[in-house]
């Protein structure tokens, strides 16, 4: 099984609500990622775990909070956020540790994200 | 040709030619340069990626070119294929203790049949 699974595909919320969007994994990879990507621009990189610990942190802010409640599971919280916070977010993982250094993220194929 | 601007560069070639994507790279000390393939509508998928202490590392009909005099990278694709239409990324490796992808500016490969 070589898939990053994101849920939900598309997600409609106003400024006020509070939702979250999750992603799973299950190639024992122990790094997962959150990127947002506007439409015609790269992915930008907003938060990183490595073994369930948050060791990136790209100054996102606070509306956006990451959990990684397992190895296999990412979670980003979402709470007030503005009209310009919509996106496609994207999840990714990786091989950690020694040795494993490369390039190679395995991503999901995103959440579209509308705020109204 | 190429175009840049408000749009996304654009690379327009035909079936079966050989295609050059050109990217740069801002960070002397990334370890890893890496080339992701995106396609409408799904994530970025890893193509091929070169170690900062090489210069070239080939794939199936990919080459990846590495010159860090300029910082500079490219994307060679061999007999470019319909199915080679997309969004082409280039990425670097920050370095540090974990992993820490920066993505550099897209080129939208148009493959003309």
């Amino acid at each position: 099984d070589t898939e990053v699974t994101q849920t939900p595909k598309h997600l409609v919320m106003g400024m006020t609500n509070k939702k979250s969007l999750k992603c799973e994994q299950h190639m024992g990879h122990r790094a997962m990622y959150w990127y947002k990507q506007k439409a015609k621009k790269p992915p930008e990189l907003m938060f990183v775990y490595s073994y369930e610990k948050l060791s990136i942190n790209e100054s996102v802010p606070s509306r956006f909070s990451p959990e990684c409640p397992n190895s296999s599971l990412l979670n980003l919280h979402l709470h007030a956020l503005q009209p310009e916070d919509s996106a496609l977010y994207l999840c990714a993982s990786s091989q950690e540790g020694q040795g494993a250094r490369t390039g190679e993220l395995f991503f999901g194929e995103g959440s579209r994200l509308t705020v109204l | 040709g190429e175009s840049v601007g408000l749009h996304l560069p654009t690379l327009s070639v035909q079936e079966g030619d050989n295609s050059i994507i050109n990217c740069a790279y801002s960070n002397s000390a990334s370890d890893y340069f890496i080339w992701y393939k995106q396609e409408s509508g799904k994530g970025p998928q890893f193509i091929i990626d070169i170690r900062s202490n090489m210069d070239k590392r080939q794939g199936q009909r990919v080459t990846v070119l590495l010159n860090k005099t300029v910082k500079h990278l490219s994307l060679q694709i061999a007999a470019t294929q319909p199915g080679d239409s997309a969004v082409y990324f280039c990425a670097e490796n920050y370095g540090g203790a974990t992993n820490k992808l920066i993505f550099g500016t897209g080129t939208l490969l148009a493959v003309q049949p």
